[in-house]
This record gives structure tokens, C-alpha cells and sequence, in this order.
């Protein structure tokens, strides 16, 4: 089946660094592949997506671009801030069952710590 | 609008104990989903609803049983509690008219079986 691997965490790092989150997938078509955050107490919620190669998803000074041939969706950003620090999880959209509805299917997760 | 909402937000359980966990969601969602959070391996989708009056086993289905009430809620029924289940559980929704794998989910209920 299809799958979703995340570099593992923790990630730590200095206020405006730059950031890169790996993600790498496995999927007998072309999924969509999207980026979900969870801030500390929080549900998860979309950061960004990308539907097919090539696509660049971007969202609040984050970006990932979707690698065909590479099959990798990583996410970056130039100048974290302390307010990014949270969970964050690369998916790619499955078929549930036999019907049209579909199913994401999520990475580990990496956990961002940013520093002042 | 208060998005998906969900009780209780935490609990602790003795083994063998049962309990529900409520959802609902207040922006006319058609599909609804149970996910369980643990750690190193992100969520995994225990049930979901794709309309209302449906139900379908997700990845880890055993244990529990959930009721599509109506088009708002959803709930996760746990008949008889095991420490396997401690977890972080989430309920979400999707408008799915055309799923767009853009889903809107709730705080979570942190569960502890002892």
C-alpha cells in the first residue's frame, strides 16, 4: 500500500534559521501530497498541499515541492520563528474502500522545537 | 462556528471499563473520521463515515464502535477498555463533495487506560 516517510525528529533549531523537514512517499499512483501542522495542544491543521508534479504548495512562509522522480515532498522555510515550534506531518491522499471517498495517510510526524 | 469540537478532552480508564467519545461538527461536513495518535507513528484512521447512515473500518478498527448519529456527530465507542489503547484521539471532517484531502479536525481527547 502506499506510505509516508518522515525524517525523524526532534528538530531544533535557532530563530531565523532555515528549516527542511524530509518527506519521502510510496504510492502506486499520483497522490496529492499535503503538509499538516499541530501546534501544542491543538488538532491538526492543513499548512499546504500540492496536487501534482512539479506543484510548489506554500503557506505562511513555508514551501514544499512535489518530486516526481525523486518521490519526495520536503518542507522548508528561509527564517523559522519561535511560533513555528510544533508537530508537523507530510500525507498523501489514498482511496478508501471501493467508493469514490478517499483516506489520508500520514507520516510519523517531526517535532520542531525553535529557539529565541 | 466552532468547527469539530470533542468530549471529553481527557480521560483515564480501568481496564475493562467502557466509555464514549463524542464528536460534532458544525459546518455541514459529509464525511467524518476517527484517528488514534501515537507516538513515532503519527495517526492512523481507526473508523470514518463518509455519509451519514454509513460506517467503515479504517486501519485499526479492533476494540472499538462508533455510531453516525446524524449528519453532525460521531462517536467512538470503546466497549471494554485495554492499556493498548491509551492514545491521543482525533475526530475530523471532510466536506468531501470532491475530496480535496483538506480536513478540519478537533483538539483531541487524551485517554489513559490503566
Amino acid at each position: 500500500g502506499n506510505s509516508v516517510t518522515q525524517m525523524e525528529g526532534p528538530v531544533t533549531l535557532s530563530e531565523e534559521a532555515f528549516l527542511t523537514i524530509n518527506c519521502t512517499y510510496t504510492a502506486t499512483g499520483y497522490p496529492s501530497l499535503f503538509w499538516y501542522v499541530q501546534y501544542p495542544g491543538e488538532g491538526l491543521q492543513l499548512l499546504l498541499k500540492a496536487t501534482k508534479a512539479d506543484d510548489k504548495g506554500s503557506n505562511k512562509g513555508f514551501e514544499a515541492t512535489y518530486r516526481k522522480e525523486t518521490t519526495s515532498f520536503h518542507l522548508e522555510k528561509g527564517s523559522v520563528q519561535v511560533s513555528d515550534s510544533a508537530v508537523y506531518f507530510c500525507a498523501l491522499v489514498d482511496r478508501l474502500g471501493s467508493g469514490s471517498a478517499r483516506q489520508l495517510t500520514f507520516g510519523s510526524g517531526t517535532q520542531l522545537t525553535v529557539l529565541p | 462556528n466552532a468547527g469539530v469540537t470533542q468530549t471529553p478532552k481527557f480521560q483515564v480508564l480501568k481496564t475493562g471499563q467502557s466509555m464514549t467519545l463524542q464528536c460534532a461538527q458544525d459546518m455541514n461536513h459529509n464525511s467524518m473520521y476517527w484517528y488514534r495518535q501515537d507516538p513515532g507513528m503519527g495517526l492512523r484512521l481507526i473508523y470514518y463515515s463518509a455519509s451519514e447512515g454509513t460506517t467503515d473500518k479504517g486501519e485499526v478498527p479492533n476494540g472499538y464502535n462508533v455510531s453516525r448519529l446524524n449528519k453532525r456527530e460521531f462517536s467512538l465507542r470503546l466497549e471494554s477498555a485495554a492499556p493498548s489503547q491509551t492514545s491521543v484521539y482525533f475526530c475530523a471532517s471532510s466536506e468531501d463533495a470532491a475530496y480535496s484531502g483538506r480536513e478540519y479536525f478537533g483538539p483531541g481527547t487524551r485517554l489513559l487506560v490503566l
